[in-house]
């Protein structure tokens, strides 16, 4: 069972470059999810797609955008990344109460 | 804005006590609770999830309860081993916001043989 599938795993970015961080799940789940952890803090909430065609922001959208053209992906884009953007990224998606994590990708803007 | 205190932030025993982590949520219309377990560098692995209509939920050694009237819930752990040393997040998510969680910070707890 693969579950939650990120990449990539780490990666580090120079400042105003751009990458995408890929997002897939095989549950069928509607809801997805990112996240944000920055060291020593709690997850904060990017932004969440409740199917596919639907997003909405989250707690801290800035200088971050997602896509969601098919139930399985849901791929965020930095743009013009900062030092402030770097931290774990991890994706979740639920059926719509519990939620199942990915492995995270950490990302480190220099 | 629902906010999650995790108390305290870091816990050192020895292997064999029980103990318990705290969380407290300050909006008590919660849809349900869920405690999270993290091992450094890896992801989040669910433990257990409480539905705001219920007390407590069992697995294993571990046991959480929930008292959504005063915006708290607690992980019991029995019998501490030291392959339970980890980082433990709590999460809530609201009535209307499915499983969007709001996290608290973690406590960090390590087992000592």
């Amino acid at each position: 069972n693969a579950g939650v599938t990120q990449t990539p795993k780490f990666r580090i970015l120079k400042i105003g470059q751009s990458m995408t961080l890929q997002c897939t799940q095989d549950m069928n789940h509607n809801y997805m999810y990112w996240y944000r952890q920055d060291p020593g803090m709690g997850l904060k909430l990017i932004y969440y797609s409740v199917g596919a065609g639907i997003t909405d922001k989250g707690e801290v959208p800035n200088g971050y955008n997602v896509s969601r053209s098919t139930t399985e992906d849901f791929p965020l884009r930095l743009e013009l990344a900062a030092p402030s953007q770097t931290s774990v990224y991890f994706c979740a998606s639920s059926p719509y109460t519990e939620a199942f994590f990915g492995q995270g990708t950490r990302l480190t803007v220099v | 804005k629902q906010e999650v205190t995790q108390i305290p932030a870091a816990l050192s025993v020895p292997e064999g006590e029980n103990l318990v982590l705290n969380c407290s949520f300050t909006d008590s219309a919660i849809y349900n609770l869920q405690w999270f377990r993290q091992d450094p560098g890896k992801g989040l692995t669910s433990l257990l999830l409480i539905q705001s209509s219920q007390r407590e939920q069992t697995s294993g050694r571990l046991n959480a309860s929930l008292d959504k009237s005063s915006g708290r819930s607690t992980l019991y752990i029995a019998a501490s081993q030291p392959g339970d040393s980890a980082t433990y997040l709590c999460a809530v998510s609201g009535v209307t916001s499915g499983s969007r969680l709001t996290f608290g910070e973690g406590t960090q707890l390590t087992v000592n043989p």
